[in-house]
C-alpha cells in the first residue's frame, strides 16, 4: 500500500484568503486524485492530476478556484483560492495503485478546512 | 453517468451479532467494486473489493457479494466489534483508464458493546 502525508492536517482560515494543501506519496505514480468531503458527506473528486500535463478537472470545479500542480511523480499541491465558508470541507489525496486506471485507491488522511 | 445509492444510513447492532450494508448502482458496464471504511478525523480505508467476473469474496470477518444482474453489491460483517464502528463507503467504477469512482453516501455503522 502507498503511504501518503498531506499537510495541513487542518487549519481554520478567513474568508477570502487562499491555502494550499500539499500531498506526498512515498512511491512514484502515474495517477494522483484530489477529492472534497464536505461535513456528513461522500467523497466528491475535483481533479485528476497527472505529471507533466494539466490537471483535468470535473464538473463543477474550476481551475482557478482549485489549482493543482503535480511537480513531479510523488508530490502534487491543491489551492483553495479565495475561500468562503461554503469550502470547509475534509480534503483528499489520494493515488491509484495501479497505474493506468482504477485499481485500489488509497487516500491520504485528510486536510480539515474551516473557513470563518 | 454512473450513480451509487446506499442503504440504510445509519445502522446500529449488538458486539457480536452481523451487519450487512447494501447498495446498488446504475452503469451495467461498471465492473470494480470497493468497500471503504472511514474512522472519525481519518482518511477512506480500502477494506475490500470485487471485481464483476466473482459473486464473492471473504477476508476474514468481512465479504462481499456482488449480484450483476439486480446490479446490487453488499458489505457483510461477522461478529462486530466495537472497532468495526465507523463510516464505510461502497463505490462502483469502470475500471481502466480514465475511469473514475463514484462513491455511494456513506453509512455511519455503530456497535453497541
Amino acid at each position: 500500500s502507498a503511504v501518503i502525508s498531506q499537510k495541513p492536517s487542518r487549519d481554520i482560515c478567513q474568508r477570502g484568503t487562499s491555502l494550499t494543501i500539499q500531498c506526498q506519496v512515498d512511491s512514484q505514480v502515474t495517477m494522483m486524485f484530489w477529492y472534497r468531503q464536505q461535513p456528513g458527506q461522500s467523497l466528491t473528486l475535483i481533479a485528476t492530476a497527472n505529471q507533466g500535463s494539466e490537471a483535468t478537472y470535473e464538473s463543477g470545479f474550476v481551475i482557478d478556484k482549485f489549482p493543482i500542480s503535480r511537480p513531479n511523480l510523488t508530490f502534487s499541491t491543491l489551492t483553495v483560492s479565495n475561500m468562503s465558508p461554503e469550502d470547509s470541507s475534509i480534503y483528499l489525496c489520494s493515488v491509484d495503485r495501479l497505474a493506468g486506471g482504477f485499481g485500489e485507491l488509497f487516500f491520504g488522511e485528510g486536510s480539515r478546512l474551516t473557513v470563518l | 453517468g454512473e450513480n451509487v445509492e446506499q442503504h440504510p444510513s445509519t445502522l446500529s447492532v449488538q458486539e457480536g451479532d452481523s451487519a450487512v450494508i447494501k447498495c446498488t448502482y446504475s452503469d451495467s458496464a461498471s465492473n470494480y467494486f470497493p468497500w471503504y471504511k472511514q474512522e472519525l478525523g481519518k482518511g477512506p480505508q480500502l477494506i475490500i473489493d470485487i471485481r464483476s467476473n466473482v459473486g464473492e469474496k471473504k477476508d476474514q470477518r468481512i465479504a462481499v457479494t456482488l449480484n450483476k444482474t439486480a446490479k446490487h453489491f453488499s458489505l457483510h460483517i461477522t461478529e462486530t466489534q466495537p472497532e468495526d464502528s465507523a463510516v464505510y463507503f461502497c463505490a462502483a467504477s469502470r475500471a481502466g483508464a480514465n475511469s473514475k469512482l463514484t462513491f455511494g453516501k456513506g453509512i455511519t455503522l455503530s456497535v453497541r458493546p
